[in-house]
């Protein structure tokens, strides 16, 4: 079955620690996302890629990172200079004619 | 900017027929999607608009007015499982159809028995 798979689905951390949440789809889609979502609050995108070895910046890039070296790969990483890095993070991925299909998601914590 | 508008909550009765409204101000318009999304999980694909009018699909259907900047959800017989948020997105026009997507905050639904 094709899907999007993420993981860990529950990740803990702690403060000043770098941490690389995976993103992997068998879709064939060229496009893939990364999202944030807080308690109550809606999806804010952090970095997104329409091709391999291109990704822009979302709305809320500072203190994360990206890759996209493969079509089927979009890892984020965390940095330790994201200020409030506790959220439950979403990745997606988009092809030509089909609508945006999400990962289960990975919560993470930092204390 | 990008705005996008949704109530924060509703509730409703078990059976009953409800609305989620949807309003948008965007760079241009490239077409509209909702999602379900149940707490703790990742949000589901339940219809996208790009015309006017209304697309049915089973118990949930979704109209679109492009020159009111507006759309609806509407969910009939409602089910208590139907208890979840409601996201609505927006597509700008230009660019890549595999650009961005705009969402809303999403309309918390509460469905009681």
């Amino acid at each position: 079955d094709g899907g999007i798979t993420q993981s860990p689905k529950y990740l803990f951390r702690k403060e000043g620690q770098n941490v690389t949440l995976s993103c992997e789809q068998n879709l064939n889609h060229d496009a893939m996302y990364w999202y944030r979502q807080d308690p109550g609050q809606g999806l804010r995108l952090i970095y997104y890629s329409q091709i391999v070895n291109d990704f822009q910046k979302g709305d809320i890039a500072e203190g994360y990172s990206v890759s996209r070296e493969k079509k089927e790969s979009f890892p984020l990483t965390v940095t330790s200079a994201q200020k409030n890095p506790t959220a439950f993070y979403l990745c997606a991925s988009m092809g030509d004619n089909s609508p945006l299909h999400f990962g289960n998601g990975t919560r993470l914590t930092v204390t | 900017g990008q705005n996008i508008d949704q109530p924060t909550e509703m509730t409703a009765t078990e059976g009953a027929i409800v609305q989620i409204n949807c309003t948008y101000q965007t760079s241009g318009f490239n077409g509209l999607f909702w999602y379900q999304q149940h707490a703790g999980e990742a949000p589901t694909f339940l219809s996208y608009n790009v015309l006017d009018g209304l697309e049915e699909k089973g118990r949930f259907s979704s109209f679109l007015s492009r020159s009111k900047g507006y759309s609806y959800l509407l969910l009939k017989e409602l089910q208590m499982k139907d208890s979840a948020s409601y996201l609505c997105a927006v597509r700008p026009a230009g660019g890549s159809t595999l650009g961005r997507l705009y969402f809303g905050r999403g309309t918390q639904l509460t469905v009681w028995p």
